[in-house]
């Protein structure tokens, strides 16, 4: 079965200071994983996703993530974090059924940044 | 290019009453999404359809929910006899036909769209 903990709620940063979102996915076969960030009262945006490629995924706004199998890990990280950046971000594993993806969320992490 | 359309953004329902959700996907899309966001928690997929199929509702209540999504117009999520504990936030998403050849294992990104708020009064 396909599952994904994201380890915390709510993450506090200084501007500048760098981000790191950390998620843990449990998979039956090999997964493609993505972020989503949402910003109040909006949809879901996407970061970036993992699909079996290079295991160092980049993203945008300066995001990256790291898929490593070993850890069954995919934590997000960014080296320098902005006041714009704060939002909830979502890590989600697909679950690939005959042609389209179901897409399990995690509970969110809540990033909020100070100046 | 619109991204995904849904409307209204936000709705406000009597217990007892209808509610309907609509959502017009990205151009060229034809498969839609729909998803329940309860306060303070992840999505959860409810149903997913093709134009004038629904291929899998395993996460839609048994119950006073519908969806749809017809030959012409947008997607309807459908709620009837609203409950206090509807009140959610509802999103829709969608995603492009697979490219040929690659039915089975196709993953294609979901675009969402920013979201129906349903407070059931």
């Amino acid at each position: 079965a396909q599952s994904v903990t994201q380890l915390d709620s709510h993450v506090s940063v200084s501007e500048g200071t760098p981000v790191l979102l950390r998620c843990n996915y449990s998979s039956s076969y090999s997964p493609s994983l993505f972020w989503y960030v949402q910003h109040p009262n909006k949809g879901l945006q996407l970061l970036l996703k993992y699909t079996s490629a290079a295991t160092l995924v980049k993203g945008i706004n300066g995001f990256e993530a790291e898929f490593k199998k070993s850890e069954t890990s995919f934590h997000l990280t960014k080296p320098s974090a902005h006041m714009s950046d704060a939002a909830e971000y979502f890590c989600v594993v697909s679950l690939v059924l005959g042609g389209y993806n179901k897409l399990i969320f995690g509970a969110g992490t809540r990033l909020a940044v100070h100046p | 290019n619109a991204g995904v359309m849904q409307n209204p953004r936000h709705l406000v329902r009597r217990r007892g009453q209808e509610a309907r959700l609509r959502c017009s996907p990205m151009k060229g899309h034809s498969h839609v999404y729909w998803y329940r966001q309860l306060p303070e928690e992840g999505l959860k997929f409810m149903v997913y359809l093709q134009k004038e199929n629904i291929i899998d509702e395993s996460g839609m209540p048994k119950e006073r929910f519908s969806a749809e999504f017809p030959k012409e117009g947008p997607s309807i999520l459908r709620i009837q006899q609203v409950v206090r504990g509807d009140s959610a936030a509802y999103f829709c998403a969608s995603s492009p036909p697979s490219p040929p050849g690659q039915t089975i294992y196709s993953n294609q990104p979901q675009h969402f769209g920013d979201g129906t708020r349903l407070s059931i009064l």
